[in-house]
């Protein structure tokens, strides 16, 4: 059974750096699929944040690009993300998943992690 | 990047009823990657529908995706009572991924 797990601080002070953790079990981080991370305030829509695969090779939303960077560490099983510069718009639950590379179907999340919320505050 | 419009914004039906729901792209899908997922409160999504009309493993056959290019539904045959929560679409045809601001299924 697949399982991601977030984890990090809940609470961030504005125009400082949001950095969480997602822990994977049940799976190899090395076995193929992608991991990534998705974000979604209270309320409100899912927005993708960017994905990394196994090898280190990442791909961000253009919207975010310039202030995210997402690493894994393979010898932990686990991928974690880092956004600098965050405002208090930027409170939101974010959410750990796995998708696919594409030409399987697309880049489906097929398994989420709980989700963490973060808030942005002063 | 790709906007996807999501048709109706909410949807009142009973129990048993079919649901129907419309996923519109500003710009064709590549490769029909379009996605449908479930949320309920205080959950993280579920995914039901990838490739357009492919189900994910375990969603029961009274979920099913169709549709091409920019117009993509999710019916649901039988409305059942965990089956009311919002619905959102997804697409990775192009980057960035996208999804649609959803559809609230609620009980009438």
């Amino acid at each position: 059974q697949v399982q991601l797990q977030e984890s990090g601080p809940r609470l961030v002070k504005p125009s400082e750096t949001l950095s969480l953790t997602c822990a994977v079990s049940g799976y190899s981080i090395s076995s193929g699929y992608h991991w990534g991370w998705i974000r979604q305030p209270p309320g409100k829509g899912l927005e993708w944040i960017g994905s990394i695969y196994y090898s280190g090779t990442t791909y961000y939303n253009p919207s975010l690009k310039s202030r995210v960077t997402i690493s894994v560490d393979t010898s932990k099983s686990q991928f974690s993300l880092k956004l600098s510069s965050v405002t208090a718009a930027e409170t939101a639950v974010y959410y750990c998943a796995r998708h696919p590379g594409a030409g399987t179907g697309g880049c489906y999340f097929d398994y989420w992690g709980q989700g963490t919320l973060v808030t942005v505050s002063s | 990047e790709i906007v996807l419009t999501q048709s109706p914004g909410t949807l009142s039906l009973s129990p048993g009823e079919r649901a129907t729901l419309s996923c519109r792209a500003s710009q064709s899908v590549s490769s029909n990657y379009l996605a449908w997922y479930q949320q309920k409160p205080g959950q993280a999504p579920r995914l039901l529908i990838y490739g357009a009309s492919s189900r994910a493993t375990g969603i029961p056959d009274r979920f099913s995706g169709s549709g091409s290019g920019t117009d993509f539904t999710l019916t649901i045959s039988r409305l059942e009572p965990e089956d009311f929560a919002v619905y959102y679409c997804q697409q990775s045809g192009s980057s960035p991924f996208t999804f649609g601001p959803g559809t609230k299924v609620d009980i009438k």
